[in-house]
């Protein structure tokens, strides 16, 4: 399978810790991206982390990338109610413009 | 709001009858994609539309039907589906370039095949 892996598949946390969230692929990528989704809705585009960058921040976010082990990871740092939502990792290559999903990985925060 | 559009955003229908979707994107995009989100998998890719051409059908069976009359527009005509077709379809839009870049996915359709 081309698609990523999230892992875990479910997370539970309270709030204000930290969430950490990884995504695994198989085949070389241009860039790697973050997505969220709020239940039956659309995905909102978070963050994107050329293969030439090794870690990234948006506000709460952080997001590594290790191409030699060909994963990435999320971090959400003081987790709010509001993050509860599912995360997922998105492979972009160079040459096509085909954005390949994984299974996501659902986070519920408990206020 | 995210500047992708899709109605309408649930749609119940027979499996003998027609019905469409439709997703216009307000954003200027050369790109625009039909996903299929099922429960418990990952999105499924359907197809691929870059400057009204279509440039990926990944396997989808014909009772699925896309149109791009314009860059602007997409719309997946659908006809004697299955109840297994159930499920959340993403229209999305990207501005294809030199390297890829983010996409903008609209709230999505509800279907539910009865």
């Amino acid at each position: 399978s081309q698609q990523g892996e999230e892992d875990p598949q479910a997370l539970s946390i309270q709030e204000g810790e930290n969430a950490t969230m990884n995504c695994s692929y198989k085949t070389s990528i241009n860039n790697l991206q973050w997505y969220r989704q709020n239940s039956g809705r659309g995905l909102v585009h978070l963050i994107l982390i050329r293969s030439n960058e090794r870690e990234k921040h948006s506000g709460r976010l952080r997001v590594t990338l290790d191409t030699s082990k060909k994963s990435s990871s999320l971090l959400i740092t003081a987790s709010r109610a509001a993050d509860t939502a599912s995360y997922f990792c998105a492979r972009g290559t160079s040459g096509t413009y085909k954005y390949i999903f994984g299974t996501g990985t659902r986070l519920k925060v408990l206020a | 709001e995210t500047g992708v559009t899709q109605t309408p955003r649930h749609l119940v229908m027979g499996m003998t009858n027609k019905k469409s979707l439709k997703c216009e994107q307000h954003l200027g995009h050369n790109a625009m994609y039909w996903y299929k989100q099922s429960a418990k998998k990952p999105l499924e890719l359907m197809f691929v539309y870059n400057f009204k051409e279509q440039t990926e059908n990944n396997s989808v069976p014909s009772r699925f039907s896309p149109e791009c009359p314009n860059s602007s527009h997409l719309f997946l005509h659908l006809h004697t589906l299955q109840p297994e077709d159930s499920a959340l379809y993403l229209c999305a839009s990207s501005q294809v370039g030199t390297g890829s870049t983010e996409a903008f996915f609209g709230q999505g359709t509800r279907l539910t095949v009865v």
